[in-house]
């Protein structure tokens, strides 16, 4: 029942931004945006949320196509640490459902 | 100063045993969630509980047993463990039931290996 559709991988060289996309082409009106992320062997980790407006805080920036069908995460200048599998999510209600995401490996 | 730990880290046992999973929270949130990993890592929702009181029950078998003592704590019991119960498994919280707009804090997970 996954919802989103995500690049299986992705490699990014250190000091660079990051992109990652998501498509989420069935996303309904009242369904946000979320992105976490879980670096190996630890919990999952909020990153940032959003509903029709684009959004940034201390760790990323997300820009939400007009239509809603497709998003981008971008880290603006990736370090070694955040390497890990970002997971986009859609979410309309209290659960929070995970699909393979996207594995990011930041290279020095 | 953790704000959701789960113990223990690791549980490695044999299959038929009956075993516990303790969580607590620290934020002051009001309600907290168990989420089971399995080998792809897809992670999906077990329960929720709500100030104490037991509001999602994903179709979880009966084995699975949560409980909450107080806000700050959800433990997981699980029994007659089987082969399949072999996941990691989360905790979470959330300051009220999490609809659209509140977002979850995970614990780093308890790693279950049934044999």
């Amino acid at each position: 029942d996954a919802k989103t559709t995500q690049p299986p991988s992705m490699d990014c060289a250190e000091g660079r931004a990051a992109n990652l996309p998501c498509n989420h082409s069935t996303i309904s009106g009242n369904e946000y945006v979320y992105w976490y992320r879980q670096i190996h062997s630890q919990g999952p980790q909020y990153i940032i949320h959003g509903l029709k407006n684009n959004e940034t805080n201390e760790m990323a920036s997300l820009i939400i196509t007009e239509d809603r069908k497709s998003s981008t995460l971008i880290l603006p200048h990736a370090t070694l640490r955040d390497t890990a599998v970002y997971y986009c999510i859609v979410r309309g209600d209290y659960k929070l459902s995970f699909g393979a995401g996207t594995t990011v490996t930041v290279r020095a | 100063d953790t704000a959701v730990s789960q113990t223990p880290k690791y549980l490695v046992t044999q299959m038929g045993n009956d075993k516990s999973i303790k969580c607590e929270q620290n934020l002051g949130h009001d309600t907290m969630y168990w989420y089971k990993q399995d080998s792809k890592k897809f992670l999906k929702i077990m329960f929720s509980y709500n100030n104490k009181e037991l509001i999602i029950n994903e179709t979880v078998p009966n084995r699975f047993s949560p409980k909450s003592p107080d806000k700050a704590h959800l433990n997981l019991h699980i029994n007659s463990l089987e082969l399949g119960d072999s996941a990691v498994y989360f905790c979470a919280s959330s300051p009220r039931l999490a609809w659209d707009q509140e977002t979850q804090y995970f614990g780093p997970g308890t790693r279950l290996l049934v044999l």
